[in-house]
Protein backbone atom coordinates (compact mmCIF):
# COMPACT_ATOMS: atom_id res chain seq x y z
CA UNK A 1 0.00 0.00 0.00
CA UNK A 2 1.76 3.28 -0.96
CA UNK A 3 2.76 5.82 2.22
CA UNK A 4 4.16 9.14 2.86
CA UNK A 5 7.84 8.79 3.87
CA UNK A 6 9.97 11.35 5.43
CA UNK A 7 13.66 11.32 6.57
CA UNK A 8 15.37 12.02 8.90
CA UNK A 9 13.53 10.21 11.71
CA UNK A 10 14.98 12.41 14.20
CA UNK A 11 16.51 15.19 13.36
CA UNK A 12 18.89 16.83 16.09
CA UNK A 13 20.42 20.80 15.41
CA UNK A 14 21.70 23.52 17.58
CA UNK A 15 19.72 27.10 17.43
CA UNK A 16 20.07 29.31 14.86
CA UNK A 17 21.07 26.05 12.46
CA UNK A 18 19.24 25.53 9.13
CA UNK A 19 17.57 22.45 9.07
CA UNK A 20 15.69 21.25 5.93
CA UNK A 21 13.03 18.19 6.47
CA UNK A 22 12.23 15.61 3.58
CA UNK A 23 8.93 14.35 2.53
CA UNK A 24 8.23 11.78 -0.34
CA UNK A 25 4.56 11.74 -0.74
CA UNK A 26 2.35 9.00 -2.16
CA UNK A 27 2.88 9.08 -6.04
CA UNK A 28 -0.42 9.85 -7.89
CA UNK A 29 -1.41 12.84 -5.21
CA UNK A 30 -1.48 16.47 -6.01
CA UNK A 31 -1.68 18.03 -2.78
CA UNK A 32 1.23 18.46 -0.09
CA UNK A 33 1.58 19.69 3.49
CA UNK A 34 3.26 19.91 6.81
CA UNK A 35 2.09 19.89 9.90
CA UNK A 36 3.56 20.03 13.35
CA UNK A 37 2.91 18.79 16.99
CA UNK A 38 4.84 19.93 19.76
CA UNK A 39 4.94 17.29 22.53
CA UNK A 40 1.79 17.33 24.66
CA UNK A 41 0.01 19.39 22.01
CA UNK A 42 -2.25 18.92 19.19
CA UNK A 43 -1.15 18.89 16.12
CA UNK A 44 -1.58 22.44 14.11
CA UNK A 45 -1.19 22.73 10.42
CA UNK A 46 1.67 24.67 8.75
CA UNK A 47 0.90 24.94 5.25
CA UNK A 48 -0.07 23.16 2.00
CA UNK A 49 0.96 23.29 -1.72
CA UNK A 50 -0.44 22.28 -5.22
CA UNK A 51 0.44 22.94 -8.62
CA UNK A 52 4.05 24.32 -7.04
CA UNK A 53 3.06 27.13 -5.32
CA UNK A 54 1.76 27.59 -1.34
CA UNK A 55 -1.72 27.39 -1.47
CA UNK A 56 -2.16 27.93 2.30
CA UNK A 57 -0.13 29.13 5.25
CA UNK A 58 -0.84 29.20 8.76
CA UNK A 59 0.76 31.94 10.98
CA UNK A 60 2.72 30.05 12.34
CA UNK A 61 4.65 29.69 8.91
CA UNK A 62 6.43 32.89 8.98
CA UNK A 63 9.32 34.03 6.74
CA UNK A 64 11.73 31.27 8.84
CA UNK A 65 9.94 28.75 6.57
CA UNK A 66 10.00 27.88 3.21
CA UNK A 67 8.89 24.83 1.12
CA UNK A 68 10.38 23.77 -2.16
CA UNK A 69 9.17 20.26 -4.61
CA UNK A 70 12.78 20.31 -5.83
CA UNK A 71 12.06 17.23 -8.09
CA UNK A 72 8.84 15.14 -8.75
CA UNK A 73 9.04 13.28 -5.80
CA UNK A 74 10.43 15.15 -2.87
CA UNK A 75 8.99 17.98 -1.02
CA UNK A 76 10.71 19.69 1.21
CA UNK A 77 10.23 21.87 4.41
CA UNK A 78 13.01 24.40 5.40
CA UNK A 79 13.57 26.24 8.99
CA UNK A 80 16.49 28.87 8.03
CA UNK A 81 17.17 29.93 11.79
CA UNK A 82 15.93 27.63 14.00
CA UNK A 83 14.31 28.48 17.68
CA UNK A 84 14.28 26.43 20.62
CA UNK A 85 10.57 26.31 20.35
CA UNK A 86 10.40 24.91 17.01
CA UNK A 87 11.14 21.64 18.60
CA UNK A 88 8.48 19.44 17.83
CA UNK A 89 7.10 16.84 15.18
CA UNK A 90 6.85 17.37 12.07
CA UNK A 91 4.39 15.45 9.66
CA UNK A 92 4.00 15.41 6.21
CA UNK A 93 0.78 14.32 4.35
CA UNK A 94 -0.44 14.12 1.04
CA UNK A 95 -4.05 13.71 -0.95
CA UNK A 96 -4.59 13.21 -4.19
CA UNK A 97 -7.51 16.17 -4.91
CA UNK A 98 -8.72 19.26 -3.56
CA UNK A 99 -12.27 17.85 -3.09
CA UNK A 100 -14.07 18.31 1.07
CA UNK A 101 -14.40 14.47 0.77
CA UNK A 102 -10.64 14.06 0.14
CA UNK A 103 -8.61 12.21 2.81
CA UNK A 104 -4.56 13.07 4.31
CA UNK A 105 -2.64 10.80 4.43
CA UNK A 106 0.18 11.59 6.98
CA UNK A 107 3.83 10.21 6.82
CA UNK A 108 5.81 8.83 9.58
CA UNK A 109 7.10 12.24 11.11
CA UNK A 110 10.61 13.75 11.52
CA UNK A 111 11.42 14.77 15.32
CA UNK A 112 13.15 17.95 15.78
CA UNK A 113 15.06 18.87 18.49
CA UNK A 114 16.75 22.21 18.47
CA UNK A 115 19.25 22.67 21.10
CA UNK B 1 -13.19 30.06 20.45
CA UNK B 2 -11.24 27.06 20.07
CA UNK B 3 -11.75 25.67 15.98
CA UNK B 4 -12.40 22.15 17.31
CA UNK B 5 -12.84 20.94 20.73
CA UNK B 6 -12.01 17.42 22.55
CA UNK B 7 -12.56 18.16 26.06
CA UNK B 8 -13.31 15.00 27.93
CA UNK B 9 -10.08 13.64 30.11
CA UNK B 10 -8.66 9.99 29.37
CA UNK B 11 -11.07 7.34 28.95
CA UNK B 12 -10.51 3.75 30.18
CA UNK B 13 -12.95 1.25 29.08
CA UNK B 14 -12.92 -2.60 29.94
CA UNK B 15 -12.29 -4.50 27.45
CA UNK B 16 -15.05 -5.15 25.17
CA UNK B 17 -16.82 -2.72 26.27
CA UNK B 18 -17.75 0.74 24.03
CA UNK B 19 -15.52 3.50 24.07
CA UNK B 20 -17.68 6.85 23.22
CA UNK B 21 -15.54 10.29 22.09
CA UNK B 22 -17.16 13.49 21.87
CA UNK B 23 -16.13 16.66 19.44
CA UNK B 24 -17.24 20.10 18.92
CA UNK B 25 -16.39 22.20 16.38
CA UNK B 26 -17.12 26.12 15.51
CA UNK B 27 -16.88 26.57 11.52
CA UNK B 28 -20.39 26.18 10.79
CA UNK B 29 -19.58 25.86 7.55
CA UNK B 30 -17.25 22.66 7.55
CA UNK B 31 -18.09 20.13 5.33
CA UNK B 32 -15.66 17.12 5.94
CA UNK B 33 -14.83 15.29 9.46
CA UNK B 34 -12.31 12.94 10.49
CA UNK B 35 -11.29 10.69 12.83
CA UNK B 36 -7.76 9.83 13.44
CA UNK B 37 -5.81 7.63 15.65
CA UNK B 38 -2.40 8.63 17.04
CA UNK B 39 -0.11 5.87 19.48
CA UNK B 40 2.61 7.41 20.94
CA UNK B 41 5.32 9.12 19.02
CA UNK B 42 4.03 7.86 16.30
CA UNK B 43 1.61 9.99 12.88
CA UNK B 44 -2.06 10.19 13.22
CA UNK B 45 -3.35 7.02 11.20
CA UNK B 46 -7.01 7.68 9.61
CA UNK B 47 -9.78 5.78 11.13
CA UNK B 48 -12.89 7.42 9.81
CA UNK B 49 -14.31 9.67 7.78
CA UNK B 50 -17.81 11.30 7.63
CA UNK B 51 -19.61 14.13 5.54
CA UNK B 52 -23.45 13.90 6.53
CA UNK B 53 -25.42 13.99 8.94
CA UNK B 54 -26.01 10.77 10.51
CA UNK B 55 -24.01 7.71 11.09
CA UNK B 56 -21.04 5.83 9.28
CA UNK B 57 -20.14 2.70 10.62
CA UNK B 58 -16.84 0.99 9.59
CA UNK B 59 -16.11 -1.78 11.42
CA UNK B 60 -16.27 -1.35 15.32
CA UNK B 61 -16.25 1.97 14.66
CA UNK B 62 -18.98 4.16 14.27
CA UNK B 63 -18.68 7.99 13.51
CA UNK B 64 -21.89 10.37 14.06
CA UNK B 65 -22.06 13.92 12.56
CA UNK B 66 -24.56 16.58 13.41
CA UNK B 67 -23.94 19.66 11.94
CA UNK B 68 -26.87 21.55 13.48
CA UNK B 69 -25.11 21.34 17.00
CA UNK B 70 -21.91 21.33 15.00
CA UNK B 71 -20.64 18.02 17.26
CA UNK B 72 -18.88 14.91 15.61
CA UNK B 73 -18.91 11.55 17.68
CA UNK B 74 -16.81 8.12 17.38
CA UNK B 75 -17.93 4.77 19.23
CA UNK B 76 -16.02 1.90 19.18
CA UNK B 77 -17.51 -1.43 19.73
CA UNK B 78 -16.04 -4.61 21.60
CA UNK B 79 -13.14 -2.17 22.71
CA UNK B 80 -9.72 -4.38 22.39
CA UNK B 81 -6.49 -3.43 24.45
CA UNK B 82 -5.01 -2.35 20.80
CA UNK B 83 -7.68 0.69 20.61
CA UNK B 84 -5.63 2.21 23.79
CA UNK B 85 -4.12 5.38 21.46
CA UNK B 86 -5.48 8.86 21.57
CA UNK B 87 -8.27 9.86 18.85
CA UNK B 88 -7.77 13.09 17.07
CA UNK B 89 -11.21 14.86 15.76
CA UNK B 90 -10.46 16.73 13.11
CA UNK B 91 -12.41 19.24 10.44
CA UNK B 92 -11.01 20.59 7.01
CA UNK B 93 -11.15 24.56 6.84
CA UNK B 94 -10.16 26.83 4.70
CA UNK B 95 -8.52 25.83 1.62
CA UNK B 96 -7.91 22.60 2.79
CA UNK B 97 -6.12 22.46 5.92
CA UNK B 98 -6.88 20.33 8.75
CA UNK B 99 -7.79 21.58 12.29
CA UNK B 100 -7.41 18.97 14.89
CA UNK B 101 -8.37 19.02 18.50
CA UNK B 102 -6.02 18.13 21.62
CA UNK B 103 -7.21 14.47 21.46
CA UNK B 104 -8.78 11.88 23.49
CA UNK B 105 -6.55 9.60 25.08
CA UNK B 106 -8.36 5.82 25.33
CA UNK B 107 -7.18 3.02 27.43
CA UNK B 108 -8.49 -0.10 27.09
CA UNK B 109 -8.02 -2.58 29.95
CA UNK B 110 -8.02 -6.12 29.53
Amino acid sequence: EPEVTQTPSHQVTQMGQEVILRCVPISNHLYFYWYRQILGQKVEFLVSFYNNEISEKSEIFDDQFSVERPDGSNFTLKIRSTKLEDSAMYFCASSERRADTDTQYFGPGTRLTVL
Amino acid sequence: QKEVEQNSGPLSVPEGAIASLNCTYSDRGSQSFFWYRQYSGKSPELIMSIYSNGDKEDGRFTAQLNKASQYVSLLIRDSQPSDSATYLCAVKSGNNRLAFGKGNQVVVIP
